[in-house]
C-alpha cells in the first residue's frame, strides 16, 4: 500500500525558477525521505528529515516537515534542464519498510 | 556511497518462461533485500522483502508463487518471475539496507522486463 500523496502529479516550470512539491502521509513516522528517478532509471536519494527536524537544506534542495499536518514539501530552487525527473517522497511504515508516494512529474523548460 | 546493483539490465522473454533477476550488495551485507515494481509513469510498490536465510514476506496481493525470491547470501538476492505473462512486463528495482547502518537502504538501478 502507498503512503504518500503527492502534488502536483505533474509540474512544468521555466529554467530558473523555483519547483515545490507536497507529499502528504497517514502514518506516524520517524522519517521521511525525498527520492529522485530520472525516466527509466533507478532512484537517487535527495534528503532525509527525522520527525523532530522541521527543515532541512542541501545545496538547492529544501525540504520541510510539518507532522502535525503529516506533510513535507520539497523545494528546489533556481531549477536546472537536468531537474526533469519524477520526485517521490517515501516514508518507513511501522513495520520498518519503505513506502513511496505517486510521484510528482517535473519537467524544466528551457 | 554502498551500491547495489542489479542484473540484467534489460530482459525480454516470451510468455511461459522464467526469468530471474539478481540482486547484489557490492560493499555492504544485507539481511534484508527489498522487491519492487514500478508500471509506466506509476510509484513503486513493494512487492516483498527478503530475509537471509528464511522465507521472504509478501505484500498483501503479491502471489508468492508468482513472484520466487531466495536470499542465499548477505549480499545476493534473486527475484524469479515464473511463467511469465505480458501483465509481468514491468520495472523492478531492488533495494538492499546495510547491516551495520539499520536506516540505511540503497537502491539498484532496476531491470526493465518485457514479456511478449
Amino acid at each position: 500500500s502507498q503512503q504518500g500523496e503527492e502534488d502536483p502529479q505533474a509540474l512544468s516550470i521555466q529554467e530558473g525558477e523555483n519547483a515545490t512539491m507536497n507529499c502528504s502521509y497517514k502514518t506516524s513516522i520517524n522519517n521521511l525521505q525525498w527520492y529522485r528517478q530520472n525516466s527509466g532509471r533507478g532512484l537517487v536519494h535527495l534528503i532525509l528529515i527525522r520527525s523532530n527536524e522541521r527543515e532541512k537544506h542541501s545545496g538547492r534542495l529544501r525540504v520541510t516537515l510539518d507532522t502535525s499536518k503529516k506533510s513535507s514539501s520539497l523545494l528546489i530552487t533556481a531549477s536546472r534542464a537536468a531537474d526533469t525527473a519524477s520526485y517521490f517522497c517515501a516514508t518507513w511504515r511501522v513495520d520498518d519498510k519503505i513506502i513511496f508516494g505517486k510521484g510528482t512529474r517535473l519537467h524544466i523548460l528551457p | 556511497g554502498a551500491v547495489v546493483s542489479q542484473h540484467p539490465s534489460r530482459v525480454i522473454c516470451k510468455s511461459g518462461t522464467s526469468v530471474k533477476i539478481e540482486c547484489r550488495s557490492l560493499d555492504f551485507q544485507a539481511t534484508t533485500m527489498f522487491w519492487y515494481r514500478q508500471f509506466p509513469k506509476k510509484s513503486l510498490m513493494l512487492m516483498a522483502t527478503s530475509n537471509e536465510g528464511s522465507k521472504a514476506t509478501y505484500e498483501q496481493g503479491v502471489e508468492k508463487d508468482k513472484f520466487l525470491i531466495n536470499h542465499a547470501s548477505l549480499t545476493l538476492s534473486t527475484l524469479t518471475v515464473t511463467s511469465a505473462h505480458p501483465e509481468d512486463s514491468s520495472f523492478y528495482i531492488c533495494s538492499a539496507r546495510d547491516l551495520g547502518q539499520y536506516y540505511e537502504q540503497y537502491f539498484g538501478p532496476g531491470t526493465r522486463l518485457t514479456v511478449t
